[in-house]
Parts: structure tokens; C-alpha cells; sequence
């Protein structure tokens, strides 16, 4: 079955400074998807990033870049530039790209980042 | 609505009430999931629709939970004799193409419904 594992339940960043949140999965798949996702207090979970598995590239979206390294199952965030309001719980999820009846995603346990000012 | 739209938000039950949780997805939606979140966890897998079928229901805890979607848009999650077990943050989560596709359709996630069981 496949996990997904985030080993730091809490990060701290200085504004405009960078950070790096970690994952790791654990997978026999050769082809499937990877996620970043944030979770403000109290609001919508919505999509960071995601990188397709069989893309050497890694991907960036705007301050947010992936450092996917398909050999080791590793899948890190990094948040360049931090903002106050990325301070939010963010979650690792792993989805299988054919995911037969279903597209489910497998989360991790979360990483919680607070930015201080 | 623009969004996935989840009522109650808030859902206060006594041990062995009846609930029912409901989800509206964005519309023309034809994937809908529902996610139990537990307090300092990550979101689990419950059960998957694919317009009115649920292809999955592998996630489900137990024979006390049902959930429907009979026509293909809204959907219910009901928990039958509720326990304190039952607590947690249930997402409902909704993405444009069926299962099966390899393509990397966005789930786009409800607020959720946060069920205290008492």
C-alpha cells in the first residue's frame, strides 16, 4: 500500500525568508502523481503544486518549487520569499495515475508553518 | 455556486444520533470524494462517486456509514448511531473528469463539516 510520510509537524520561517517542508512516499507504482496542498486555519484545503511523476522536471508555481527526487521517493517544498499569509498547515498527497475505480489521494500527516513577522 | 459548498458547518450530535452531511460539488463535477479528517491528521479516503455510481467505498469505517449521490450532483454522507469515534472533519472534494483517465484532474476540497459526537 502506499504511504506517505511527513516527518516535521511543525515549521517556522522568517517573512521573506525560505523554507523547505519534507516528504517522503513509499510506493511499487512507476507512474503516479505528487501534490503539495495548504490548509489555512479554519479554511478551504486548496492546491499549491503537483508534479507528474513520470516528468524529470520539477515543477514551480509562482514562490512555491518541488524538489522531486523519484529515486529516493522524496517530494520537498520549497517556499521562497515566505508571506504572512502562507502560514498554514500544508499537506503532502500521493495519487496513483491510474487510479482504476478511483483517483483517490493519500495524504500525509501535515506539516504546520507559522510565519513570524 | 464558484465553489464546494458543505452544510452543515458545524454538527453537534449525541452518541447514537443519526447524522447526515451534505455536499455540493461544482456543478458539471463528475467526480466527488468524501475525506474524514481526524484532529492533527491528514485527510482519509471514505468513498468515491463517479456521477450517481459509487465506485468506491473502500474507505468507508464501517457499515454505519453511507453515503449517496443519486443524481449525480449532490451528495449525503450519513452515519447511522453515531460514536465518539465518529469525531472528526469530514471534506468533500470535487474534480471534472471520471476515474481512469491518467490525467491529473484538481480535487477542489469543501470546507468540510465538523462533527463533535457527545
Amino acid at each position: 500500500a502506499q504511504t506517505v510520510t511527513q516527518s516535521q509537524p511543525e515549521m517556522s520561517v522568517q517573512e521573506a525568508e525560505t523554507v523547505t517542508l519534507s516528504c517522503t512516499y513509499d510506493t511499487s507504482e512507476s507512474d503516479y502523481y505528487l501534490f503539495w496542498y495548504k490548509q489555512p486555519p479554519s479554511r478551504q484545503m486548496i492546491l499549491v503544486i503537483r508534479q507528474e511523476a513520470y516528468k524529470q522536471q520539477n515543477a514551480t508555481e509562482n514562490r512555491f518549487s518541488v524538489n522531486f527526487q523519484k529515486a529516493a521517493k522524496s517530494f520537498s517544498l520549497k517556499i521562497s520569499d515566505s508571506q504572512l499569509g502562507d502560514a498554514a498547515m500544508y499537506f503532502c498527497a500521493y495519487r496513483f495515475r491510474y487510479g482504476g475505480a478511483t483517483n483517490k489521494l493519500i495524504f500525509g500527516t501535515g506539516t504546520l508553518l507559522a510565519v513570524q513577522p | 455556486g464558484a465553489g464546494v459548498s458543505q452544510s452543515p458547518r458545524y454538527k453537534v450530535a449525541k452518541r447514537g444520533q443519526d447524522v447526515a452531511l451534505r455536499c455540493d460539488p461544482i456543478s458539471g463535477h463528475v467526480s466527488l470524494f468524501w475525506y474524514q479528517q481526524a484532529l492533527g491528521q491528514g485527510p482519509e479516503f471514505l468513498t468515491y462517486f463517479q456521477n450517481e455510481a459509487q465506485l468506491d467505498k473502500s474507505g468507508l469505517p464501517s457499515d454505519r456509514f453511507f453515503a449517496e449521490r443519486p443524481e449525480g450532483s449532490v451528495s449525503t454522507l450519513k452515519i447511522q448511531r453515531t460514536q465518539q469515534e465518529d469525531s472528526a472533519v469530514y471534506l468533500c472534494a470535487s474534480s471534472r473528469g471520471g476515474s481512469g483517465t491518467g490525467k491529473s484532474d484538481t480535487q477542489y476540497f469543501g470546507p468540510g463539516t465538523r462533527l463533535t459526537v457527545l
